[in-house]
């Protein structure tokens, strides 16, 4: 199986400042990592995600890093918007039908 | 994008009773799952579907919970009997691969 950690679970950021959110995990035979955004009353979206063969991986304000040797993954949201608070959800997979075992959350809350 | 949509987006049952939630997932995927998620809180994985058959569940996935999808039809998971902490929203989820999931807009079941 797998667990994935996730850090902080509530996080408040000023506007145009940068959010960052952080996830560990144990089986070294992950090698998936996505990220979910959630809003509330709304289903998990993806937003970005990043596969064991990349060490990093940007989507226009959204950064993804891994770091296999400590089994570590991160989302750094840059230049935030109001837009952007919501629930944030990392993952981990290390096997086609098992799915993806999910992180705990993260609250950001964009404040102007 | 994708869309797995999910019937009925809200429900209301006694306790003891049966209740049945449909998904009806991405035209051309092949792995199905459901993840159960109380209020704000995380994405709880309960079972996942391939070929026909069941290939892991957790410990979520009491002997009360059933999957089947006949014919290529809806997804469905049926809980019977239904108890009261199995309030929660139930989210569908499939994917082409294994990999990159998606999500329907979720279930919201009340057991009173």
């Amino acid at each position: 199986g797998e667990q994935v950690e996730q850090l902080p679970s509530i996080l408040r950021v000023q506007e145009r400042s940068s959010a960052s959110i952080n996830c560990t995990y144990e089986n070294s035979a992950s090698n998936y990592f996505p990220w979910y955004k959630q809003e509330p009353g709304e289903n998990p979206k993806l937003i970005i995600d990043i596969r064991s063969n990349m060490e990093r991986k940007q989507i226009q304000g959204l950064i993804v890093l891994l770091d296999k040797k400590a089994k570590r993954f991160s989302l750094h949201i840059t230049d935030t918007q109001p837009a952007d608070s919501a629930m944030y959800f990392c993952a981990a997979s290390n096997h086609y039908a098992q799915g993806l075992t999910f992180g705990l959350g993260t609250r950001v809350s964009v404040f102007p | 994008g994708p869309k797995v949509l999910q019937i009925p987006s809200h429900q209301i049952i006694d306790m003891g009773q049966m209740v049945t939630l449909n998904c009806d997932p991405v035209s051309n995927h092949l792995y199905f799952y459901w993840y159960k998620q109380i209020l704000g809180q995380q994405m709880e994985f309960l079972v996942n579907f391939y070929n026909g058959k069941v290939m892991e569940k957790s410990k979520l996935f009491k002997d009360q919970f059933s999957v089947e999808r006949p014919d290529g039809s809806y997804f469905t998971l049926k809980i019977q009997p239904t108890a009261l902490e199995d309030s929660a929203v139930y989210f569908c989820a499939s994917s082409f691969s294994g990999n990159t999931l998606y999500f329907g807009e979720g279930s919201r079941l009340i057991v009173v």
